[in-house]
């Protein structure tokens, strides 16, 4: 079966840059989405196919994909940034989540 | 507006059988694969199971496969899920989510607010 690693917790400060991968093998070469869960909510897709924003989502979600590792980078990260963030891929037809990541806003 | 909710979680003992359901407005729900993802109690996303817009192709988790029956009745605009011989592992809030289009693959756009199913003796 196919893994994704995610790292468990990224901290940053408001303002700032922060950066959560999702690894897999050869994931370059498969289609990306993130998904931002806050407690207590459904998940909610920020990025899907490795870079495209769904319509509502704020400009500073950005992401990017190439060889193994996949990125989730948020410019200029706001409190209510704070959230858990999921990776997902398919392989052939069954989907795979990376284990997610806490990001913390201090 | 795209609205998805769902039915049918509570507690269950372990070897016991339920069934979800999730009733699905706002879009051409025979148009799109819809998905089951469950959260375990403080744990991340697990996908459970996938079937396309013409119910003639499903998927699983190796952890739910012959156990557990995903299907969909069009005309009722609702998606099932079936699950045989619960476990306690089985624990979790369900949740459907709407696929990208009728074929699995890509992102899920829409997700409801779960059910949850409580596996205890």
């Amino acid at each position: 079966s196919y893994d994704l690693t995610q790292p468990p917790s990224v901290s940053v400060s408001p303002g700032q840059t922060a950066s959560i991968t999702c690894s897999g093998d050869k994931l370059g070469h498969k289609y990306v989405s993130w998904f931002q869960q806050r407690p207590g909510q459904c998940p909610v897709l920020v990025i899907y196919q490795d870079n495209r924003r769904p319509s509502g989502i704020p400009e500073r979600f950005s992401g990017s994909n190439s060889g193994n590792t996949a990125a989730l980078t948020i410019s200029g990260t706001q409190a209510m940034d704070e959230a858990n963030y999921y990776c997902l891929v398919w392989d052939s037809s069954t989907a795979v989540f990376g284990g997610g990541t806490k990001l913390t806003v201090l | 507006e795209v609205q998805l909710l769902e039915s049918g979680g509570g507690l269950i003992q372990p070897g016991g059988s339920l069934r979800l359901s999730c009733a699905a407005s706002g879009f051409t729900f025979s148009g799109y694969a819809m998905n089951w993802v469950r959260q375990a109690p403080g744990k991340g996303l697990e996908w459970v199971s996938v079937i396309n817009g013409n119910d003639d192709a499903t998927s699983y988790a190796n952890s739910v496969k012959g156990r557990f029956t995903i299907s969909r009745d069009n005309s009722k605009n609702t998606l099932y899920l079936q699950m045989n011989s619960l476990r306690a592992e089985d624990t979790a809030l369900y949740y459907c989510a709407k696929g990208w289009g009728a074929t699995p693959g890509g992102p899920f756009d829409y997700w409801g607010q779960g059910t949850l199913v409580t596996v205890s003796s």
